[in-house]
């Protein structure tokens, strides 16, 4: 099992670019999870799926964000136009209904300049 | 409106001994508790959790404490080991109010354990 992939690893930016970030969970995983890391703010939950469907978009920080999962097998999260304060390190998860452990990607730094 | 906190940034301990990281929740709805690993330059990984109908959990080295009336979680690592030198994430969800998918996360405490 390959795990969680993410991609890509580190990404650099300039501000207004749209900036576009891929996951593919754990094959027979029905939950897919959105998460950002920041200093500040810790992990945030910002968006996730259930059965390729969004539950809840709440942590969304504005509609500069928007996420998508066309299938069982793959999500973007998008960012356009991206910012400075968009920085930050973005992970995606995902689990089994009857399993409430997440299992994490290794993450995307971001950096926007 | 942090509903999980992690009030220690870092902690320091010697090998071999004890390393207690704490943790407090405010929403009383949250009824399974997990606590998350993470080395540098890589995810979050699944170390032990609980679930509210216990007040302990053991796995080998790694034991949490669950304090319901307080609203507080502890995690002890005996002995502490050079290894287990990471930042270490508290995790809450709200299993029977139907959004049982969501955990809420601290912000993390960083140990350090010196050999």
């Amino acid at each position: 099992d390959a795990g969680v992939i993410q991609s890509p690893r580190h990404e650099v930016t300039e501000m207004g670019q749209e900036v576009t970030l891929r996951c593919k969970p754990i094959s027979g995983h029905n939950s897919l999870f959105w998460y950002r890391q920041t200093m500040m703010r810790g992990l945030e939950l910002l968006i996730y799926f259930n059965n390729n469907v969004p539950i809840d978009d709440s942590g969304m920080p504005e509609d500069r964000f928007s996420a998508k999962m066309p299938n069982a097998s793959f999500s973007t999260l998008k960012i356009q136009p991206s910012e400075p304060r968009d920085s930050a390190v973005y992970f995606c998860a995902s689990s089994l209904k009857e399993n409430y452990g997440y299992t994490f990607g290794s993450g995307t730094r971001l950096t926007v300049v | 409106d942090q509903q999980v906190k992690q009030n220690s940034p870092s902690l320091s301990v010697q090998e071999g001994r004890i390393s207690i990281l704490n943790c407090d929740y405010t929403n009383s709805m949250f009824d399974y508790f997990l606590w998350y690993k993470k080395y540098p330059a890589e995810g979050p990984t699944f170390l032990i959790s609980i679930s509210s109908i216990k007040d302990k959990n053991e796995d080998g080295r790694f034991t949490v404490f669950l304090n319901k009336s307080a609203k507080h979680l502890s995690l002890h690592i005996v002995p502490s080991q050079p290894g287990d030198s990471a930042v270490y994430f508290c995790a809450a969800s709200a299993r029977s109010g139907g959004s049982n998918y969501k955990l809420t996360f601290g912000k993390g405490t960083l140990l350090t354990v010196n050999p």
